[in-house]
Order: structure tokens, then C-alpha cells, then sequence
């Protein structure tokens, strides 16, 4: 059965940093395009960054853009979410989600974790 | 640039059908969408793939009451013989060159 694990998440201050992790089983990890997607409270889905297979090609939302770094280690089956300059808009429930060969469509996704941006 | 438009809500009862719309900006009737499932205080789940030819290919475990469909810009999911697990929030999705963006959602009651 194919699934994925977020952790990570927490209270952070404004300005402060956090790394979200999503442990993924089930597949073969390397093979498929990874993604961040978002939910703040109360509004809908928000896709925030996605990795190609192998790593070598990341896409972010203009939103966090120079301030998220998406990574993975297909050595540990790890998707990365490094996020810095947090704001109390980036207050979300952050969820990870497998996607195809190519970036395209989720087809798994995680429970989320949450990520509470407060001073 | 692509968006997807979708009503916020939706309602349809027990046992009956009901078909949500979700409409592709100006310039994108062709590309395929897919559509999510989330039900109140859960993750999302997927739910299937749909051409813009109307084919489509559904999750694991996703019965056959769920069927999609197109018509020129527009995406529709059906829900047939309606339960109450039916209830939650539907998202479309859509994809582009190193991009990928949510419709706005559609909340389904089912009376």
C-alpha cells in the first residue's frame, strides 16, 4: 500500500524557520514528481512546490518562492519542505502528495502536517 | 495563464445524482484535469484523471457511482445514488509547464 507521512510542523514566530518531512512507502520513490500542497484555515487547496524524480528539477508558487526550498533523499524515501521567512499567511495544514512521471496529477496523498505561523 | 473555476456549492439528496462543474480559463480546453475528494477533517483523495476527450481513469477503491466527463472548457464529476460520505469538498486540479493549480473548490451537501 502506497503512503505518505508528514512531520515537522509546529508553532514558529514570524520571520523563523521550519523543515517539514514526508516519509514515503510503497513505490518506487525516484520514479515520481513529489509535491507540497497547502490548506490554510477555512480556504481551499494551494499547490506550494514540486521535485522532479531525480531531484534535478524544482517549481515553487510565486507565493514562496525564495523562501521554500523543496528536496528529497530517494535514498530514504524523504520529501523535504525546507521553509524560511515564515509569515502568519503561511499558517497551513501542509500535505505532501505523489504525483506521475511527470508533473501532472497527484494520484497519494499524506494527512498534513500543521504549521502554525504566530508571535 | 490557467485557471480553474468552480461554484463553491452544491447540493443534491440521498440517493440522487449530482454533476459539479469545473471550468478551464481562455486558452486550456484541451488539457486534462483531475478532480479530488475531501471530506470534512481529512486529507484529500484522489479521485480520477479526465481528458478533455472525457475519458478517465479512476483512483484504487473508487466506486463507480464517481464518473467523469467533458464538454469544451468544462470538467464534470457525477455522483450517482448519492450517500452521506458523499459530503465534502471537491477540488478540480490542473497542470502546466513546472506549475500546478487548485479550482477554488465545491462544497456538496447531500440533503
Amino acid at each position: 500500500e502506497m503512503q505518505l507521512l508528514e512531520s515537522g510542523g509546529g508553532l514558529v514566530q514570524p520571520g523563523g524557520s521550519l523543515r517539514l518531512s514526508c516519509a514515503a512507502s510503497g513505490f518506487t520513490f525516484n520514479k515520481f514528481v513529489m509535491t507540497w500542497v497547502r490548506q490554510a484555515p477555512g480556504k481551499g487547496l494551494e499547490w506550494v512546490s514540486a521535485i522532479s524524480g531525480g531531484g534535478g528539477n524544482t517549481y515553487y508558487a510565486d507565493s514562496v518562492k525564495g523562501r521554500f526550498t523543496i528536496s528529497r533523499d530517494n535514498s530514504k524515501n524523504t520529501l523535504y519542505l525546507q521553509m524560511n521567512n515564515l509569515r502568519a499567511e503561511d499558517t497551513a495544514v501542509y500535505s505532501c502528495a505523489k504525483g506521475m512521471m511527470t508533473v501532472s496529477f497527484m494520484d497519494v496523498w499524506g494527512k498534513g502536517t500543521t504549521v502554525n505561523v504566530s508571535s | 495563464q490557467l485557471v480553474l473555476t468552480q461554484p463553491p456549492s452544491a447540493s443534491a439528496s440521498l440517493g440522487a445524482s449530482v454533476k459539479l462543474t469545473c471550468t478551464l480559463s481562455s486558452g486550456n480546453s484541451r488539457n486534462a484535469i483531475a478532480w479530488h475528494q475531501q471530506q470534512p477533517e481529512k486529507g484529500p483523495r484522489y479521485l480520477m484523471n479526465l481528458n478533455s476527450d472525457g475519458s478517465h481513469i479512476k483512483g484504487d477503491g473508487i466506486p463507480d457511482r464517481f464518473s467523469g466527463s467533458s464538454s469544451g472548457a468544462e470538467r464534470y464529476l457525477t455522483i450517482s445514488s448519492l450517500q452521506s460520505e458523499d459530503e465534502a469538498d471537491y477540488y478540480c486540479q490542473a497542470w502546466g509547464i513546472g506549475t500546478q493549480v487548485f479550482g477554488g473548490g465545491t462544497k456538496l451537501t447531500v440533503l
